[in-house]
């Protein structure tokens, strides 16, 4: 167990429509990192907050956005879904960012995000 | 255009051999590397790190080595053993700290690790 939480486990839904993914870092962690993995192919990073601000964006489609609130979990809103947008969305948190051991990043279980 | 190149999408070896699964990344401004396994249906979990001002780092069955000329690390596996099989990711940080721009955090395309009963 990482002690990074993300829920739900698993979410179907239907074309053109809006999800919310929530995740809870571990305890003390600072940074949050959002990844999408499709099929077998490998990590894209899409976005990193760290204590609440954006750090970072990646390959984030303008249809996604994302946020850190005050207690420091995460929320990845994905809207006018699309079928290719069916993956699995992976959280990561770490202590914070830079050099050495902080880059150690601890992944959720990931949500399953299914579009009919 | 990807920085972190995992060349080899599998890799099948015999139970009890080294299994070597290797990384090229592309720019020299990347000063932290790790890897990842991934089972399936799981998050990947961290593996082991080097960073750019060592060429090695070992952790029991496991060995990275840095190739920084090269722009290469590779990771060693020995003795490989059937629990092993999985994806194994690499990934390149660039620093920046807190209040950076320029902080970067790459992951390569995976290599599946099959180790062989």
């Amino acid at each position: 167990d990482s002690g990074v939480t993300q829920t739900p486990k698993h979410l179907i839904t239907a074309t053109g429509q809006r999800v919310t993914l929530r995740c809870s870092p571990r305890s003390g962690d600072l940074s949050v990192y959002w990844y999408q993995q499709s099929l077998d192919q490998g990590l894209q990073f899409l976005i990193h907050y760290y204590n609440g601000e954006e750090r970072a964006k990646g390959n984030i489609l303008e249809r996604f956005s994302a946020q850190q609130f005050p207690d420091l979990h995460s929320e990845l809103n994905l809207s006018s879904l699309e079928l290719g947008d069916s993956a699995l969305y992976f959280c990561a948190s770490s202590v914070a960012f830079g050099r050495g051991s902080y880059n150690e990043q601890f992944f959720g279980p990931g949500t399953r995000l299914t579009v009919l | 255009d990807q920085q972190v190149k995992q060349n080899s999408p599998s890799l099948s070896v015999q139970e009890g051999r080294i299994s070597i699964l290797n990384c090229d990344y592309t720019n020299s401004m990347f000063d932290y590397f790790l890897w990842y396994k991934k089972y399936p249906a799981e998050g990947p979990t961290f593996l082991i790190s080097i960073s750019s001002i060592k060429d090695k780092n070992e952790d029991g069955r496991f060995t990275v080595f840095l190739n920084k000329s090269a722009k290469h690390l590779s990771l060693h596996i020995v003795p490989s053993q059937p629990g092993d099989s999985a994806v194994y990711f690499c990934a390149a940080v660039k620093g920046g700290g807190v209040g950076s721009g320029t902080y970067k955090y790459i992951f390569g395309t995976g290599t599946r690790l099959k180790v062989l009963a």
